[in-house]
C-alpha cells in the first residue's frame, strides 16, 4: 500500500464556511476511501473513489479523485456543527494522518 | 445488527502484564485488522488477517501478536506491554482486502500502560 499525505492537520471554520481536506500520493493510487470520525467515536466509512477524475456527492460533501489518481479531496459546503470531527483518507488499508475540523457556531 | 465488538473498552494496566483485547465481527468478513491511533499520527495498522489462519504484519507490529483461529474473532495480544503502547486501539473488518474495501470499525479500546 502507498502512504498518503493529508493536509491540513487542523481546520477551524465558522459555521456556514466551506471546508476542504486534501490527500496526496507520490504514486498512482488504485482507489481511495474517506472516513469520518466524530469526537470520541470510531471511523465511519463515507465513500470510495476508483476512477480517474471521479466526482461523487453526498448532500453537502463533494469527493474528488484526481485525473492522475495521485490526489483526492473532500469538500464540505456550508459547514454545520454536525460536521465536526476528523476526516481521514485511506488507500489499501493505510490512512492519512487526518484533518480535524472544528466548527464555531 | 452488523457490528464489530471489542473488549474491554478501557483498560489500565502495568508494564509487563500480559493482556488480550478481543475483537469479534458478525458480518462473515474475511479481512480483519488492528490499528492504533495516536495524536497527529492518524491510524496505523498493527496486524491484519486475510482469512482464517492467515495473518501478517502491518506498519507497527512490534510488541504485538494476533491470531485468527475463527473467522469472526481476531484478538490482539500484548505479551509484555510497555508505556509506549498506551494508545487507542481499533479493530476493523471488511469483506475482502481488495476491490471494494469499506472497513467497519469497532468502538475502540483505550489502553493505558503505567
Amino acid at each position: 500500500g502507498q502512504q498518503v499525505m493529508q493536509i491540513p492537520q487542523y481546520q477551524h471554520v465558522q459555521e456556514g464556511e466551506d471546508f476542504t481536506t486534501y490527500c496526496n500520493s507520490s504514486t498512482t493510487l488504485s482507489n481511495i476511501q474517506w472516513y469520518k470520525q466524530r469526537p470520541g467515536g470510531h471511523p465511519v466509512f463515507l465513500i470510495q473513489l476508483v476512477k480517474s477524475g471521479e466526482v461523487k456527492k453526498q448532500k453537502r460533501l463533494t469527493f474528488q479523485f484526481g485525473e492522475a489518481k495521485k490526489n483526492s479531496s473532500l469538500h464540505i459546503t456550508a459547514t454545520q456543527t454536525t460536521d465536526v470531527g476528523t476526516y481521514f483518507c485511506q488507500n489499501d488499508m493505510r490512512f492519512g494522518a487526518g484533518t480535524r475540523l472544528t466548527v464555531k457556531p | 445488527e452488523a457490528q464489530v465488538t471489542q473488549n474491554p473498552r478501557y483498560l489500565i494496566t502495568v508494564t509487563g502484564k500480559k493482556l488480550t483485547v478481543t475483537c469479534s465481527q458478525n458480518m462473515n468478513h474475511e479481512y480483519m485488522s488492528w490499528y492504533r491511533q495516536d495524536p497527529g499520527l492518524g491510524l496505523r495498522q498493527i496486524y491484519y488477517s486475510m482469512n482464517v489462519e492467515v495473518t501478517d504484519k502491518g506498519d507497527v507490529p512490534e510488541g504485538y501478536k494476533v491470531s485468527r483461529k475463527e473467522k469472526r474473532n481476531f484478538p490482539l495480544i500484548l505479551e509484555s506491554p510497555s508505556p509506549n503502547q498506551t494508545s487507542l486501539y481499533f479493530c476493523a473488518s471488511s469483506l475482502q482486502r481488495f476491490s471494494y474495501n469499506e472497513q467497519f470499525f469497532g468502538p475502540g479500546t483505550r489502553l493505558t500502560v503505567l
